[in-house]
């Protein structure tokens, strides 16, 4: 069952740009995380964020949480070649497993 | 360094044959879980276990099966009966506290294609 739904599902910008990408999913949540998988390798947690909190940092890193519209956001500032990847959203299923989105693919061009 | 290794990194089935992809972690974590990844897309849960000797199925058990006879080992089987294997596949593990957040540690991944 899929929970959350990223947006876009692809971007491409030049080094030193802001990317910016969305998740949203469909029931309330108590948390909500993001992780990166560069290609053919395992995910890495990046941040987690949790339901009585608006907004996060972490080095380069922003995430934002709106519960009342079921979304969050995670914001990567001066982006770098090295920060292509792909970024999952995961939210808590009903026996603490995780269901993650499919993912918004980014490409940082040099 | 404490972590999770799956092993093989890349293995080739013929239809037919089950094989058997190891997952080894000693993180000391209790919980731990499988996904399948297909290309561009997101990780779908395969079994999940929260305690030795006990585990769950997600939300594409069938064609798979698994064993936690060890808290550190957690295998999974692609049985023949599972019609479309070619994937990639993730292990993880959680220290699945009672309370806070699940922060998911992942293998590396294993790719499995049939041939």
């Amino acid at each position: 069952s899929q929970q959350g739904e990223e947006d876009p599902q692809a971007l491409s910008i030049q080094e030193g740009e802001n990317a910016t990408m969305n998740c949203s999913y469909k029931t309330s949540i108590n948390n909500l995380q993001w992780y990166r998988q560069n290609s053919g390798r395992g995910l890495v947690h990046l941040i987690l964020i949790r339901s009585n909190e608006r907004e996060k940092h972490s080095g380069r890193l922003r995430v934002t949480l709106d519960t009342s519209k079921k979304s969050s956001s995670l914001l990567i500032t001066a982006s770098r070649a090295a920060d292509t990847a792909s970024y999952f959203c995961a939210t808590p299923g009903s026996a603490r497993q995780l269901t993650f989105g499919s993912g918004t693919q980014l490409t940082v061009l040099p | 360094d404490g972590g999770i290794t799956q092993s093989p990194k890349y293995l080739f089935r013929k239809e037919g044959q089950n094989v058997t992809l190891s997952c080894e972690q000693n993180l000391n974590h209790d919980a731990m879980y499988w996904y399948r990844q297909d290309p561009g897309q997101g990780l779908r849960l395969i079994y999940y276990s929260q305690i030795v000797n006990d585990f769950q199925k997600g939300d594409i058990a069938e064609g798979y099966s698994v064993s936690r006879e060890k808290k550190e080992s957690f295998p999974l089987t692609v049985t023949s009966a599972q019609k479309n294997p070619t994937a990639f596949y993730l292990c993880a593990s959680s220290s699945a506290r009672s309370s806070g957040a699940n922060v998911l540690t992942f293998g590396a991944g294993s790719r499995l294609t049939v041939l």
